[in-house]
C-alpha cells in the first residue's frame, strides 16, 4: 500500500541554524500539507500546497517558513532561522485532491529538536 | 471558527470492554468529521470520517462513530477492545470553504489493560 514518507525521523538543530524536512507523498496525489504537534499540543495545521504554490497557511507559517516541490517526488518544508519553540513533531501530508471530504494520508513525521 | 474538543486526554479500559472516545465540534456550518489514530512511531492514519450522508459511521479495525448534530459530538466507540488498539486517537474537523485543512483535537491515549 503506497504510503507517506518522511525523513529524517529525528532532527537536532542549534537556534539559528537552517533545517530541511523532507517528504515523499502518494504519487498520484496533488495536494500537500505540513502540520505540527508540539508536545501536549493539539496537531496544527501549517500549509498546504498545489500546482507548485502554497494554497493556504496558518498564521504560524511566518517568513521563517518555506515549502518547495523540487523535483516530481519530493516536499520540502524550510525553517530558515529555527528558535526554541520550533521544537515539535512536523507531520507531512497528502491528498488526491482539495475537498474537505478527502481523506489525508500522513507520513511517520520528523521529530525536530531545537537546542 | 470551527473546532474540536476531546473530552479525556487518557482513557483505559480493559481488554474485551467498550471503548468510547469523546469528541464534541464547534462549527457554524455542518462539518466534515474525522477520526485519526496513531500508533507508535508511525503515521496518523485514517479511521473513519463523516461527510453528510450516514450519520453512522463505520470505520476500520471495527470502529464506529455516530455523528449527533442535536449534541454536536462524534464519539468513537468499539464494542470490544484489543490490545492492538492501544495508540492515541484523534478527532479532526475540515475546515469548509479552504482545501481541506484539517483542524484536530488534543487526542487521546488509550490503554488496554489485559
Amino acid at each position: 500500500e503506497p504510503e507517506v514518507t518522511q525523513t529524517p525521523s529525528h532532527q537536532v538543530t542549534q537556534m539559528g541554524q537552517e533545517v530541511i524536512l523532507r517528504c515523499v507523498p502518494i504519487s498520484n496525489h496533488l495536494y500537500f500539507y505540513w502540520y505540527r504537534q508540539i508536545l501536549g499540543q493539539k496537531v496544527e495545521f501549517l500549509v498546504s500546497f498545489y500546482n507548485n504554490e502554497i494554497s493556504e497557511k496558518s498564521e504560524i507559517f511566518d517568513d521563517q517558513f518555506s515549502v518547495e516541490r523540487p523535483d516530481g517526488s519530493n516536499f520540502t518544508l524550510k525553517i530558515r532561522s529555527t528558535k526554541l519553540e520550533d521544537s515539535a513533531m512536523y507531520f507531512c501530508a497528502s491528498s488526491e485532491m482539495a475537498v474537505g471530504t478527502d481523506t489525508q494520508y500522513f507520513g511517520p513525521g520528523t521529530r525536530l529538536t531545537v537546542l | 471558527a470551527q473546532s474540536v474538543t476531546q473530552l479525556g486526554s487518557h482513557v483505559s479500559v480493559s481488554e474485551g470492554a467498550l471503548v468510547l472516545l469523546r469528541c464534541n465540534y464547534s462549527s457554524s456550518v455542518p462539518p466534515y468529521l474525522f477520526w485519526y489514530v496513531q500508533y507508535p512511531n508511525q503515521g496518523l492514519q485514517l479511521l473513519l470520517k463523516y461527510t453528510s450522508a450516514a450519520t453512522l459511521v463505520k470505520g476500520i479495525n471495527g470502529f464506529e462513530a455516530e455523528f449527533k448534530k442535536s449534541e454536536t459530538s462524534f464519539h468513537l466507540t468499539k464494542p470490544s477492545a484489543h490490545m492492538s488498539d492501544a495508540a492515541e486517537y484523534f478527532c479532526a474537523v475540515s475546515v469548509r470553504g479552504s482545501q481541506g485543512n484539517l483542524i484536530f483535537g488534543k487526542g487521546t491515549k488509550l490503554s488496554v489493560k489485559p
